[in-house]
């Protein structure tokens, strides 16, 4: 039972190009969402959150969209640059519980 | 280094030895968690603890694992009489205690193989 799904195991875009990371959730509870980078022999590094409050969170080129009614969140960065190359990991929780349920991941590679 | 510091980085273990990962988290956080990620899937969620308390541990087997977070000293996992499956990366987390919705802060993991 997969709650938190990440359909595209891979993106390649070109430098200065969006990239775009996509992620679906099916449980309603969820509530405060995060995006991480996680670099080959390195634990991930969170890079933005969403409360369920918000539909749009921005940090630099890094922006999180959060559609409530489709279940739907994404995370664009533009302009991409080649050391944004890393598997991106979207994950969720409730409010009632700090757990992380993570999705499969999205491997982006950035072509210079 | 304020990050979440884990150790060892690799440890091998042959089946029915006894495995101890250990965990301290940032400076100034309180709450510990343990994720397990098997190759080519996402982190699965194993425990949450507070200082000398379980939290959640709903997603920790019953059997040969547990955890703790002493009120000195770092959070410790252990597993008992490992078998092959339990080879996998297990990373810790750590946030503060103020607010729920606060980002967890990964270490870099530990790599358990098992001979």
């Amino acid at each position: 039972d997969q709650q938190v799904k990440q359909n595209s195991p891979s993106l390649s875009v070109q430098e200065g190009r969006i990239s775009i990371l996509n992620c679906d959730y099916t449980n309603s509870m969820f509530d405060y969402f995060l995006w991480y980078k996680k670099y080959p022999a390195e634990g991930p590094t969170f890079l933005i959150s969403i409360s369920s409050i918000k539909d749009k969170n921005e940090d630099g080129r890094f922006t999180v969209f959060l559609n409530k009614s489709a279940k739907h969140l994404s995370l664009h960065i533009v302009p991409s640059q080649p050391g944004d190359s890393a598997v991106y990991f979207c994950a969720s929780s409730d409010t009632g519980r700090r757990a992380l349920t993570f999705g499969s991941g999205t491997r982006l590679q950035v072509q210079p | 280094n304020a990050g979440v510091m884990q150790n060892p980085r690799h440890l091998v273990r042959r089946r029915g030895q006894e495995a101890r990962l250990r965990c301290s988290p940032m400076k100034g956080h309180s709450h510990v968690y343990w994720y397990r990620q098997l190759p080519e899937e996402g982190l699965k969620f194993m425990v949450y603890l507070q200082k000398e308390n379980i939290i959640d541990e709903s997603g920790m087997p019953k059997e040969r694992f547990s955890a703790e977070f002493p009120k000195e000293g770092p959070s410790i996992l252990r597993i008992q009489q490992v078998v092959r499956g339990d080879s996998a990366a297990y990373f810790c987390a750590s946030s503060p205690a103020s607010g729920s919705n606060q980002p967890q802060h990964f270490g870099d993991g530990t790599r358990l193989s098992i001979l």
